[in-house]
């Protein structure tokens, strides 16, 4: 069963246009939820994060918006660069869960110069 | 020098042998986790620990065990190792006195049993 979604294996953007990556759950427990950025050869690096109390966080040039009643959110980054290109994987955890976290199944991010 | 290691970087083993893959980590958290990834399936957590004497496993740890030597050493054992736990193998640490639920990973075990 999984709990967190991402629908999209890949997506492409041009370079300085906007990459919006999406991300589905559906267990109502969770209440803080995570992107990470992972490039090839390293392991996983947390990029922004947001908790179930707030809709939007924004961290310079990447903003994660949450819908609790559809429980999707999604991950915008503005403007893409070519660096930005990566696996990028949303992940979700819940208070009493101790910090353990369920992660999605990524999206491979290709931004073309 | 890196907060999260992880040895070896890559290995390559036979059906039946045993494995082990160390993590060690200088960031001086208390918790600590063992993942795979493999193409399609994302991270899955085979096991967790969040002291020395508090082991859990995760949602895949059918094959696998775990050893806690110190709040800084996790190592996972494949006790008869099969072609498919091939996979990417990460080790990662968080923070119980951090709000946040943020986890910080190691480089990754490339594992191929053949």
């Amino acid at each position: 069963d999984q709990q967190v979604k991402q629908n999209s294996p890949s997506l492409s953007v041009q370079e300085g246009r906007i990459s919006i990556l999406n991300c589905d759950y559906t267990n109502s427990m969770f209440d803080y939820f995570l992107w990470y950025k992972k490039y090839p050869a390293e392991g996983p690096t947390f990029l922004i994060s947001i908790s179930s109390i707030k809709d939007k966080n924004e961290d310079g040039r990447f903003t994660v918006f949450l819908n609790k009643s559809a429980k999707h959110l999604s991950l915008h980054i503005v403007p893409s660069q070519p660096g930005d290109s990566a696996v990028y994987f949303c992940a979700a955890s819940y208070s009493g869960g101790y910090q353990k976290v369920t992660f999605g199944t990524g999206t491979k991010l290709q931004v073309i110069p | 020098d890196a907060d999260v290691t992880q040895t070896p970087r890559n290995r390559i083993t036979k059906t039946g042998k045993r494995i082990m893959l160390e993590c060690s980590q200088t960031k001086g958290h208390d918790r600590m986790y063992w993942y795979r990834q493999d193409p399609g399936l994302g991270l899955r957590l085979i096991y967790y620990s969040f002291d020395v004497k508090d082991i859990n496993k995760g949602e895949i740890s059918d094959g696998y065990s775990v050893s806690r030597q110190a709040q800084a050493k996790f190592s996972l054992s494949l006790e008869s190792a099969i072609p498919n736990q091939t996979a990417l193998y990460f080790c990662a640490t968080s923070d119980s006195s951090l709000a946040g639920h943020e986890q910080f990973f190691g480089p990754g075990t490339r594992l191929t049993v053949l």
